[in-house]
């Protein structure tokens, strides 16, 4: 079965304890993307990979970095929580070209008090 | 940089109506745009994609259609039911893919 998997799924944290939040696919895609969601905003791009070792910064970069040394995994790291990081996660994977759907993983939820 | 609007941001419709949800996009070139559901706390489930080459898509009571040279894609709900109450996402796949921020659906029973 196709999917992208996330984790943690729900999670609290404190200010300034570094956290990584998981995605995993199993359908060998090559573009990989991280998203937040918040109330009013809609869902904001993070950071993509077009590829393995290929990243490049979404529209609200600040605060997270991401790594893309296998295919099929693309880590979120918050390296210093803070409070304006609590959001709704999401990331997504479609094969490149054209006609092809994005698969999104469940969400995350993260509370940084 | 690849601006998406969707309106109206809420929609409030008898059962039965047909709805009609906008999509806007300010680059043309794209690959794809593709039309998602998302219940309150919950992930996004595809509902269509239409292809840059393509005009419409339909599955059963959903229709979409593309225009790429107006940068506009619309959602049509055909007599819509109370389950079609959710918030309805447009995706422009320009490789980045850019979302717009949503139209809230409620369908009045």
């Amino acid at each position: 079965e196709a999917q992208v998997t996330q984790n943690p799924r729900y999670l609290i944290t404190v200010t300034g304890k570094k956290l990584t939040v998981t995605c995993s696919q199993n359908m060998n895609h090559e573009y990989m993307s991280w998203y937040r969601q918040d109330p009013g905003l809609g869902l904001r791009q993070i950071y993509y990979s077009m590829n393995v070792e290929v990243t490049d910064k979404g529209d609200v970069p600040e605060g997270y970095k991401v790594s893309r040394k296998e295919k099929r995994n693309f880590p979120l790291i918050l390296e210093s929580p803070s409070p304006n990081q609590t959001s709704l996660y999401f990331c997504a994977s479609r094969a490149t070209g054209s006609g092809n759907t994005i698969y999104f993983g469940e969400g995350s939820w993260l509370t940084v008090v | 940089k690849q601006e998406v609007t969707q309106i109206p941001a809420a929609l409030s419709v008898p059962e039965g109506e047909n709805l009609v949800l906008n999509c806007s996009f300010t680059d043309s070139a794209i690959y794809n745009l593709q039309w998602f559901r998302q219940d309150p706390g919950k992930g996004l489930t595809s509902l269509l994609l239409i292809q840059s080459s393509q005009r419409e898509q339909t599955s059963g009571r959903l229709n979409a259609s593309l225009d790429k040279s107006s940068g506009r894609s619309t959602l049509y709900i055909a007599a819509s039911q109370p389950g079609d109450s959710a918030t309805y996402l447009c995706a422009v796949d320009d490789y980045k893919l850019s979302f717009g921020a949503g139209t809230t659906v409620t369908v009045r029973a």
